[in-house]
């Protein structure tokens, strides 16, 4: 099993439309989370940190975090074509030799067209 | 402005050849980290410091090296050892290693074989 999976894209969505991007982690003593944006053949970029359980909203951006399924996601609404990227889910190890250490799902690809 | 520089941002590698990417930040963070991403593909780590003078292995250290003489620079060399070194490499830093913290990146470096 994959320390941090994503669910395998490529995602399409049309414009306006609510994207769900979801990630499964095997670390059951992670404490944070992290979403990150990345456009073709850039770096990536920090676009959501959660540290509890819930629902956590920043725009049109809101994270999901549920630990004990060991799930989190992200949700955008109000999609639009600039929000295709692929987005990263990444995991900070909390305890032993992974502590601090930020661990990647393969990304997923997401495109929003007109 | 503060940030994370690396260079050159395009690199060529001819056989038996090692090469130095550079990475330099002005954020006066502690940790330091470098990154390798595949196409298709989440970023795994290869080199990680904590503090001047002393760094770690990550998931895929086999073939490269890094220093940390400075706090503000953080070299990775890529050696002949290393048979597949074509890949988009990223430097991160944060301020300490810590479970809570997220890390911010370069813009990379893409590396090629000649």
């Amino acid at each position: 099993q994959k320390e941090v999976e994503q669910n395998s894209g490529p995602l399409s969505v049309p414009e306006g439309a609510i994207a769900s991007l979801n990630c499964t982690y095997s670390d059951r003593v992670s404490q944070s989370f992290f979403w990150y944006r990345q456009y073709s053949g850039k770096s990536p970029e920090l676009i959501m940190s959660i540290y509890s359980n819930g629902d956590k909203e920043d725009g049109r951006f809101t994270a999901q975090l549920n630990k004990a399924s060991q799930y989190v996601s992200l949700l955008i609404r109000d999609s639009q074509p600039s929000d295709s990227a692929t987005y990263l889910c990444a995991v900070i190890g909390a305890g032993g030799t992974s502590y601090g250490k930020l661990t990647f799902g393969q990304g997923t690809i997401l495109t929003v067209h007109p | 402005d503060g940030g994370i520089t690396q260079s050159p941002k395009y690199l060529f590698r001819k056989e038996g050849q090692n090469v130095t990417l550079s990475c330099e930040q002005n954020l006066n963070h502690d940790a330091m980290y470098w990154y390798r991403q595949d196409p298709g593909q989440g970023l795994r780590l290869i080199y990680y410091s904590q503090i001047v003078n002393d760094f770690q292995k990550g998931d895929i250290a086999e073939g490269y090296s890094v220093s940390r003489e400075k706090k503000e620079s953080f070299p990775l060399t890529v050696t002949s050892a290393q048979k597949n070194p074509t890949a988009f490499y990223l430097c991160a830093s944060s301020s300490v290693v810590g479970d809570r913290l997220p890390q911010h990146f370069g813009d990379g470096t893409r590396l090629s074989i000649l």
